[in-house]
């Protein structure tokens, strides 16, 4: 079965750092990867995925299949982007997701 | 657009009661789903459906029940609730599935059973 791990819980850092939010990720075949954000009293939304290879709010997040890597990252951290980021996978051109646990994103000034 | 919308929004249930968890999307999607949150668990799949009549299970549907009569309605059921079923219940759908389909997330029901 597929599994996603995030191990952070926490990851706090400065306005203006560089930010790197991990995701790896176990399934043996071709996943499709994508990173949700939750926003304070905000619903959980999409902020991109692998497939788009596109770059939201500044994130990006490129799929290293030799290291299960999806990780996360944003050159300069803002206030706004304080947030409960999840990593999500799915496969086979399905649609049942399978999230990590989640990483608060804290950025402090 | 609402999007997609849940009820009630919290609840306290007794164990062994009976409750049923709204949820309407207003985007004509073909899929939809119910997911779990624990504290400071990640989302886990309770059961999905791809279209109106039509719904399998996901990762934990067991003290569930769904169905599917419309495309827009998909409520779910719990019938003899557990205190192992407090959590915070989170409704989706997206238009397709696979890499390019966006899912769209309702606010939430926060339940606690005692």
């Amino acid at each position: 079965a597929q599994r996603v791990t995030q191990p952070e819980k926490l990851l706090s850092v400065f306005k203006g750092a560089p930010v790197e939010l991990k995701c790896n990720y176990s399934y043996s075949g071709s996943p499709e990867l994508f990173w949700y954000v939750q926003y304070s009293r905000q619903r959980l939304q999409l902020l991109l995925r692998h497939i788009s290879r596109e770059s939201i709010k500044g994130f990006t997040a490129d799929l290293n299949k030799g290291e299960t890597s999806f990780h996360l990252k944003k050159p300069f951290a803002q206030e706004e982007d304080s947030a409960m980021y999840y990593c999500a996978l799915t496969t086979g051109g399905g649609n049942k997701l399978t999230f990590g646990t989640g990483t608060q994103l804290k950025v402090e000034l | 657009n609402a999007g997609v919308t849940q009820t009630p929004k919290f609840r306290i249930l007794k164990i062994g009661q009976s409750m049923t968890l709204q949820c309407t999307q207003d985007m004509n999607h073909n899929y939809m789903y119910w997911y779990r949150q624990d504290p400071g668990m990640g989302l886990k799949l309770i059961y999905y459906s791809v279209g109106a009549g039509i719904t399998d299970k996901g990762e934990v549907p067991n003290g569930y029940n769904v169905s599917r009569s419309t495309t827009e309605d998909f409520p779910l059921r719990l019938e003899l609730a557990a205190p192992s079923q407090t959590s915070v219940y989170f409704c989706a759908s997206s238009y397709g599935s696979g890499a390019g389909s966006e899912q769209y997330f309702g606010p939430g029901t926060r339940l606690t059973v005692t």
